[in-house]
């Protein structure tokens, strides 16, 4: 089985930061990762996928890049909106997620 | 616009056994995989189970592998997930999830608004 680890757990921000987050794979995906994003009693909602492209609606402020096993999502001037935790998930050998960072205010 | 709605969750005794539903609008249904990913609270996602678009196949996750049975009609529009022997641990919101295209491995575009399981005595 693929394991996705992400860091931090948490991260700490004020509106306006810009903020990374890493997930890594224990093997090579590819660029088969996706991002997602859950606000409380919501259900998650996709963010990028491919590893860089964004999805639907998606505000540009986020952005995903890497391949194989590194990769990231950052969030350039973050906005009260964006405080949430975001999954990374692999979905190049069934589907597994990470274990989630909760971004947080400062 | 593209809408899943899951009904069936509740509360269940250990052993027992629950169908979940999940009736779709707005999309093709026939033309995308879909999946059940649950998530125990305040715990993180958890992959469940896969059809494809045509039902010709479905995988599951190790951990409900021989327990739970995923499902769908396509002339209903309607994706289902059995749940038997039912366990403490399967204590979560279920959602219902959309694949992103007909087949292979793809992302998730579009999510259920969940529906509770509880398992307990």
């Amino acid at each position: 089985d693929i394991q996705m680890t992400q860091s931090p757990s948490t991260l700490s921000a004020s509106v306006g930061d810009s903020v990374i987050i890493t997930c890594r794979a224990s093997q090579s995906i590819s660029s088969r990762l996706a991002w997602y994003q859950q606000k409380p009693g919501k259900a998650p909602k996709l963010l990028i996928y491919k590893a860089s492209s964004l999805g639907s609606g998606v505000p540009s402020r986020f952005s995903g890049s890497g391949s194989g096993t590194e990769f990231t999502l950052t969030i350039s001037s973050l906005q009260p909106d964006d405080f949430a935790i975001y999954y990374c998930q692999q979905y190049n050998t069934y589907w597994t997620f990470g274990q989630g960072t909760k971004v947080e205010i400062k | 616009q593209v809408q899943l709605v899951e009904s069936g969750g509740g509360v269940v005794q250990p052993g027992r056994s629950l169908r979940l539903s999940c009736a779709v609008s707005g999309f093709t249904f026939s033309s995308h995989g879909m999946h059940w990913v649950r998530q125990a609270p305040g715990k993180g996602l958890e992959w469940m189970a896969v059809i494809a678009f045509d039902g010709s196949y479905q995988y599951y996750a190790g951990s409900v592998e021989g327990r739970f049975t995923i499902s769908r009609d396509n002339s209903r529009n309607t994706v289902y997930l059995q749940m038997n022997s039912l366990r403490p641990e399967d204590t979560a919101m279920y959602y219902c999830v959309r694949s992103e295209g007909v087949g292979g491995y793809r992302p998730f575009d579009y999510w259920g608004q969940g529906t509770l399981v509880t398992v307990s005595s």
